[in-house]
């Protein structure tokens, strides 16, 4: 029973525009959610979080919003940029660990 | 310097054999972790330590057996090694258990078993 999904495996969008990546969960008292990135051959790196009494939350050129009703949460990267090719994985941290969904890649077109 | 290290990168090994994979972080973090990232790309976690102490075990068979001699490591060995395990397996780091703090990756160790 996955928890986390991440129903798009890959998503390619040419730089400048906007790319955004999403995420659904099982579980309505999960409070506390994060994006990772991740490049080949790295381990995953934290990217921004937002808390369950958010809705938005901005830093720099990433922004992750949270439907707490519909139990889905987004990343939005704009403008995207080559350089932010990579893994994300969105991950919920409850009862002392992480969970993650399976990672959407992003290609970023020049 | 790198923040969380794990040797060795890569591992190539026979089924059967016993194999150990080890874990460092410089963060003064209290709390580290083991996760297993298979061919589908999910990452799972196995194990959770908090100052030294085993805080999650995720169903993960018996054959793993993490051992944190320190706050600052959790070496993961492995057992009569079989083809499943083979994966990339990720150490982590984080200061407490306070939901709110993100977790510091290592470069992951590529296991292979043949």
């Amino acid at each position: 029973d996955q928890q986390v999904k991440q129903n798009s495996p890959s998503l390619s969008v040419q730089e400048g525009r906007i790319s955004i990546l999403n995420c659904d969960y099982t579980n309505s008292m999960f409070d506390y959610f994060l994006w990772y990135k991740k490049y080949p051959a790295e381990g995953p790196t934290f990217l921004i979080s937002i808390s369950s009494i958010k809705d938005k939350n901005e830093d720099g050129r990433f922004t992750v919003f949270l439907n707490k009703s519909a139990k889905h949460l987004s990343l939005h990267i704009v403008p995207s940029q080559p350089g932010d090719s990579a893994v994300y994985f969105c991950a919920v941290n409850s009862a002392g660990k992480s969970t993650f969904g399976d990672g959407t890649t992003l290609t970023v077109k020049p | 310097d790198t923040a969380v290290s794990q040797t060795p990168k890569y591992l190539v090994t026979q089924m059967g054999n016993d194999k150990s994979i080890k874990c460092e972080q410089n963060l003064g973090h209290d709390t580290m972790y083991w996760y297993k990232q298979d061919s589908k790309k999910f990452l799972k976690i196995m194990f959770s330590y908090n100052n030294k102490e085993l805080i999650i075990n995720e169903t993960v068979p018996n054959r793993f057996s993490p051992k944190s001699p320190d706050k600052a490591h959790l070496n993961l060995h492995i057992n009569s090694l079989e083809l499943g395990d083979s994966a990339v397996y990720f150490c982590a780091s984080s200061q407490g258990r306070d939901p709110t703090n993100e977790q510091f990756f290592g470069p992951g160790t590529r296991l292979t078993v043949l």
